[in-house]
């Protein structure tokens, strides 16, 4: 059973544009929330994190919305460049479990 | 500060063989967990361990195995190889004492089963 699922396996966007990257989520007890961004041959790196008492947190032109009542949070990367192409992995926490479930990823290509 | 390390980054073993991973934290970080990165699955979460215990494990078969050593280094092990074990395996490490931790991964260590 997927308890983090990431729908779509890959967007392109133009460079300059947003990218949204979506995630959804089917365990009501997680209540926090991450994006991590992996380039080939590394290992995956945090981008931005939220916690179930806020429905927004910004850090740059990074972006992440939670919506909790539709058990969904998206990233919004605002403007895309081409250094952002990567798989995106959003992941998800119970308080107190420290055990995190991570979605299947979304590959992201930028255009320039 | 030294990032995570992992190794070896790459190996190759046959059908039945057994291997040992290993992961060295973040200085200061107690908490490590194991992921298993496969094409479509995504990470799948193994282990983790804190301070030499492990808190936590997921849905994996007994041929599966970790430790932790008192300097937070930890091991994972893998018996009787099969073939559909062939995988990216990541290690993570995180303060681990407080309610949500970011983890930082390691670089991975490809494990290819002929």
């Amino acid at each position: 059973d997927q308890q983090v699922k990431q729908n779509s396996p890959s967007l392109s966007v133009q460079e300059g544009r947003i990218s949204i990257l979506n995630c959804d989520y089917t365990n009501s007890m997680f209540d926090y929330f991450l994006w991590y961004k992996k380039y080939p041959a590394e290992g995956p790196t945090f981008l931005i994190s939220i916690s179930s008492i806020k429905d927004k947190n910004e850090d740059g032109r990074f972006t992440v919305f939670l919506n909790k009542s539709a058990k969904h949070l998206s990233l919004h990367i605002v403007p895309s460049q081409p250094g952002d192409s990567a798989v995106y992995f959003c992941a998800a926490s119970a308080g107190g479990t420290y055990k995190y479930i991570f979605g299947t990823g979304t590959r992201l290509k930028v255009l320039a | 500060k030294a990032g995570v390390t992992q190794t070896p980054r790459y190996l190759i073993k046959t059908r039945g063989q057994q291997v040992t991973l290993s992961c060295s934290p973040i200085s200061g970080h107690r908490s490590v967990s194991w992921y298993q990165q496969t094409p479509g699955q995504g990470l799948q979460f193994l282990f983790e361990y804190f301070s030499e215990t492990q808190r936590n494990k997921g849905n994996f078969p007994g041929r599966f195995s970790g430790r932790q050593f008192s300097n937070s280094r930890s091991e994972m092990n893998v018996s009787t190889l099969e073939l559909g074990d062939s995988a990216l395996y990541l290690c993570a490490s995180s303060l681990g004492h407080r309610e949500y931790n970011e983890q930082f991964f390691g670089p991975g260590t490809r494990l290819t089963v002929l």
